[in-house]
């Protein structure tokens, strides 16, 4: 299973509602990282897990919480986000350590978020 | 730091014409190199990449060579197709240090038309 998956596809949230993303990957990486893509622009990296905890934190607001619960899951708690969160959410993961040659990391097909 | 740039889009091309889509990067040791496609409404995917000096990397028709002395990782295909269009990111991984952590260039439009 060379797969990494996210739930939901799309979600559209209220400015004070609280909603949670998924991903999930069966491929053993130890490394899940969750980016932050808006339109015409590269992915921009928000948190990086290492083994299940949280190695990196690229200055993100608060409103936004991860979480991973296990080796396989990657989660990321919303709340009171604003309408210029709205973006999409991509879920990645990959080998840590890389060893000798860089795999590169695998991607979800992203959830598509709109804050209202 | 590092960085990656690549060339302006969009990149208009007919079907069956040829592709080369420049990247270049600025990098200290060796970097392993590697070319996204986002196809419309999904998430990326790896094309293909290298990891040393003169690798070759390639799939599905597109291919792109390491060249260290000019640090560029030029993504070329022979002919195009319409199913072609996507958006293509450069992208390197530090050999040493930073694990898998992606530096990304700002991303090349590919529009094929029939």
């Amino acid at each position: 299973d060379t797969e990494v998956t996210q739930t939901p596809k799309h979600l559209v949230m209220g400015m004070t509602n609280k909603k949670s993303l998924k991903c999930e990957q069966h491929m053993g990486h130890r490394a899940m990282y969750w980016y932050k893509q808006k339109a015409k622009k590269p992915p921009e990296l928000m948190f990086v897990y290492s083994y299940e905890k949280l190695s990196i934190n690229e200055s993100v607001p608060s409103r936004f919480s991860p979480e991973c619960p296990n080796s396989s899951l990657l989660n990321l708690h919303l709340h009171a986000l604003q309408p210029e969160d709205s973006a999409l959410y991509l879920c990645a993961s990959s080998q840590d350590p890389p060893g000798l040659t860089a795999r590169g990391q695998f991607f979800g097909p992203g959830t598509r978020l709109t804050v209202l | 730091g590092d960085s990656v740039t690549q060339m302006e889009g969009p990149v208009t091309l007919s079907e069956e014409a040829f592709l080369t889509i420049n990247c270049t990067y600025t990098a200290t040791g060796y970097p392993s190199l590697f070319w996204y496609v986002q196809y419309p409404g999904e998430g990326l995917q790896l094309l293909l990449k290298a990891t040393k000096a003169d690798d070759k990397g390639s799939n599905k028709g597109f291919e792109a060579t390491y060249r260290k002395e000019t640090t560029s990782f030029h993504l070329e295909k022979g002919s195009v197709q319409v199913s072609d269009s996507a958006v293509y990111f450069c992208a390197l991984t530090p050999r040493l240090g930073a694990g898998n952590m992606l530096t990304f260039g700002g991303g090349t439009r590919l529009m094929v038309k029939p």
